[in-house]
């Protein structure tokens, strides 16, 4: 079975860029698994921030973008700031339905 | 804007029954597919059921087939999930979302979530 596959931690400065990753366990991720990404702040419900690989969703500030970058799924954050301490999952659609990965979670320090 | 509040949670004896409700606003309801969605505590999130705009496809994770079953009333705006045999291992916050489609699906809207635990 296919597993989707994300970074379980990551840091950043404030200010700083960080790159987060969705892969599987086996093969490459394309367009065609539709990556999105989701943020969720501890206590809080899900907010969506990416779909379709590098659309954003209504309201989210244009630092968060979606990209492919060599055959995984890529979530960048640009001047990361202290209230995007959170964590980001990623969802990929496979044959069996939508997938979610393992979340990362990101620290801003 | 776009309001989706679920109810029903609360404390159930293991194999017991439970019934979640989604009310849901600012959008065009009978047109959208929608879904569960669940995260055990401190764990990720896992999809749970989705359910099409009338109703007449519903899809299941493998681990709740045959003890959960989704449903909705288009007229009262209402997303249902009637958990039967709960087990501890579907203790969680379970949140309402809404399916959109752009060139695939993804999870446009959230709603805050309804904590089920299962326990003796």
């Amino acid at each position: 079975q296919t597993v989707v596959t994300q970074e379980p931690s990551f840091s950043v400065s404030p200010g700083g860029t960080v790159t987060l990753t969705c892969g599987l366990t086996s093969g490459s991720v394309s367009s065609i698994h539709n990556p999105s990404w989701y943020q969720q702040t501890p206590g809080q419900a899900p907010r969506t921030l990416i779909y379709s690989t590098n659309s954003r969703s209504s309201g989210v500030p244009d630092r968060f973008s979606g990209s492919i970058l060599g055959n995984k799924a890529a979530l960048t954050i640009t001047g990361a700031q202290a209230d995007d301490e959170s964590a980001y999952y990623c969802v990929l659609y496979m044959g069996s339905g939508m997938v979610f990965g393992g979340g990362t979670k990101l620290t801003v320090l | 804007e776009v309001h989706l509040v679920e109810s029903g949670g609360g404390l159930v004896q293991p194999g017991g029954s439970l019934r979640l409700s989604c009310a849901a606003s600012g959008f065009t309801f009978i047109n959208s597919w929608m879904t569960w969605v669940r995260q055990a505590p401190g764990k990720g999130l896992q999809w749970v059921a989705n359910i099409k705009h009338d109703g007449t496809e519903k899809y299941y994770v493998d681990s709740v087939k045959g003890r959960f079953t989704i449903s909705r009333d288009n007229a009262k705006n209402s997303l249902y999930l009637q958990m039967n045999n709960l087990r501890a291992e579907d203790t969680a916050v379970y949140y309402c979302a809404r399916l959109l489609f752009n060139t695939g699906w993804y999870w446009g809207s959230w709603g805050q979530g309804t904590l089920v635990t299962v326990s003796s």
